[in-house]
């Protein structure tokens, strides 16, 4: 399973575009990348799957170079609500999910 | 569509005691799997399944059994509690219909104290 390196903690202010960066230099050709958000006493929950270039829906843009060593969940102005534990995993098809201590997203207004 | 249910969301066992935490997913999903969260830490795999009378140990298996007799139960029973087994767990399911999108839904966690 690829191993995933992604900061401890990112503050932001209320209205900032906040972009997490996860490395994943041994990602094998199967594997996606995927990002969850986690809030205090609940369960992660999915934002945003991709392959390779870019991705975008409701909630956040991925952005992933050719070379897919890292991607970049982009959140665009973020809220207070936004504040919570974003993870970075890399898996394949049936591979299961080996999560990481992920990064804290701390929102100030 | 409830998704995920987990029950019960507390409890509180004595060291020895066993128990079931129950999983149950309504959206017809083949995968199935239980983590274990610490404080401060990412969730730990704890056994998961790919489709009903189908099971595997993950990272953390140990004191912990599951068996998937159907296709919308998944439950971890915890054979003789142990305090190093306080944590939450959470359950999860994802349908492998080979689309994209691999996300899986997570259940809302049982909080378990194990004194």
């Amino acid at each position: 399973l690829a191993k995933t390196t992604q900061p401890i903690s990112m503050d932001s202010y209320e209205g900032q575009e906040v972009n997490i960066t996860c490395s994943h230099n041994n990602i094998a050709t199967n594997d996606y990348i995927t990002w969850y958000q986690q809030f205090p006493s609940q369960g992660p929950r999915f934002i945003i799957q991709g392959y390779k270039t870019k991705v975008t829906n409701e909630v956040a843009s991925l952005f992933i170079p050719a070379d897919r060593k890292s991607s970049t969940l982009s959140l665009p102005r973020v809220s207070l609500s936004d504040t919570a534990v974003y993870y970075c995993l890399v898996s394949s098809y049936y591979s299961t999910l080996t999560f990481g201590k992920g990064t804290m997203l701390l929102v100030s207004p | 569509n409830a998704g995920v249910t987990q029950t019960p969301k507390f409890q509180v066992l004595k060291t020895g005691q066993s128990m079931t935490l129950q999983c149950a997913q309504d959206m017809n999903h083949e995968y199935m799997s239980w983590y274990r969260q610490d404080p401060g830490m990412g969730l730990r795999l704890i056994h998961y399944s790919v489709g009903a009378g189908i099971t595997d140990q993950g990272e953390v298996p140990n004191g912990y059994n599951v068996s998937r007799s159907t296709t919308e139960d998944f439950p971890l029973r915890l054979l003789s509690a142990a305090p190093s087994q306080t944590s939450v767990y959470f359950c999860a399911s994802s349908s492998h219909t080979g689309t994209e999108n691999y996300g899986y839904t997570f259940g809302s966690g049982t909080r378990l104290t194990v004194v």
